[in-house]
């Protein structure tokens, strides 16, 4: 059984540009949240995806948007990137969208705006 | 809205010693509780959760933790630490019927010999 696999595992961009971060969800899982953990801090919720529809969001942007295929793989796309975007971008899939299903972690996407 | 304290941004502890890091929450719903750990570079290990029924969870090892309704608070506990446990711990809520995990600002725990 293959955990959560995330790519690319760090990023350099520059301040203006986009990027697109993806994930690959645990064998079985259909659900894909995102989580932003800036330096020194807890993670932040960004939004899920669960059966490839947007079921949540929290408090970012639209230009924060993402995508989940039909093998439950995840696309996080960040448009006119800030320096503040600087940060681990964290993914977690799981067997359903609330419950009491359990998250499994990816090790992350480490994004530097420069 | 759920909003998550971590008491203590650093935890210094000698090896072999017990710790202790206090998570207090706020949510006026049914909330699940959760601890993870993060060791440097790496994602977030589930640690231990609390769902329902007793109030005292473990994990494999030797981690526990205990739900307080009461006081709002779901501390996590060690008899003894290792050196292995240096590594920063995340207190987390979700709603019972909601889908986001709210995280607290972590706690970072330095074990020294």
């Amino acid at each position: 059984e293959t955990g959560v696999t995330q790519s690319p595992t760090h990023l350099i961009k520059t301040r203006g540009q986009q990027v697109t971060l993806r994930c690959s969800s645990q064998s079985g899982h259909n659900t894909v949240s995102w989580y932003q953990q800036a330096l020194g801090q807890g993670p932040q919720f960004i939004f899920q995806y669960y059966r490839e529809e947007e079921n949540g969001r929290g408090n970012f942007p639209p230009r924060f948007s993402g995508l989940q295929f039909p093998n439950y793989s995840s696309e996080l796309n960040v448009n006119a990137l800030e320096l503040d975007d600087s940060a681990l971008y964290l993914c977690a899939s799981s067997l359903g969208a609330g419950g009491d299903y359990g998250y499994t972690f990816g090790s992350g996407t480490r994004l530097t705006v420069v | 809205a759920q909003s998550v304290t971590q008491l203590d941004s650093q935890v210094p502890v000698f090896e072999e010693a017990p710790v202790e890091l206090r998570c207090n929450y706020s949510s006026s719903v049914s909330v699940y509780l959760f601890w993870y750990v993060q060791y440097p570079n790496q994602g977030l290990q589930l640690l231990l959760k609390y769902l329902s029924g007793s109030t005292l969870v473990e994990s494999i090892n030797g981690f526990e933790a205990e739900f307080n309704k009461s006081q709002t608070s779901f501390h996590l506990r060690k008899p003894s630490v290792h050196i292995s446990d240096t590594a920063e711990y995340f207190c987390a809520v979700r709603r019972a019927a909601g889908n986001k995990l709210t995280f607290g600002g972590g706690t970072r725990v330095l074990v020294k010999p």
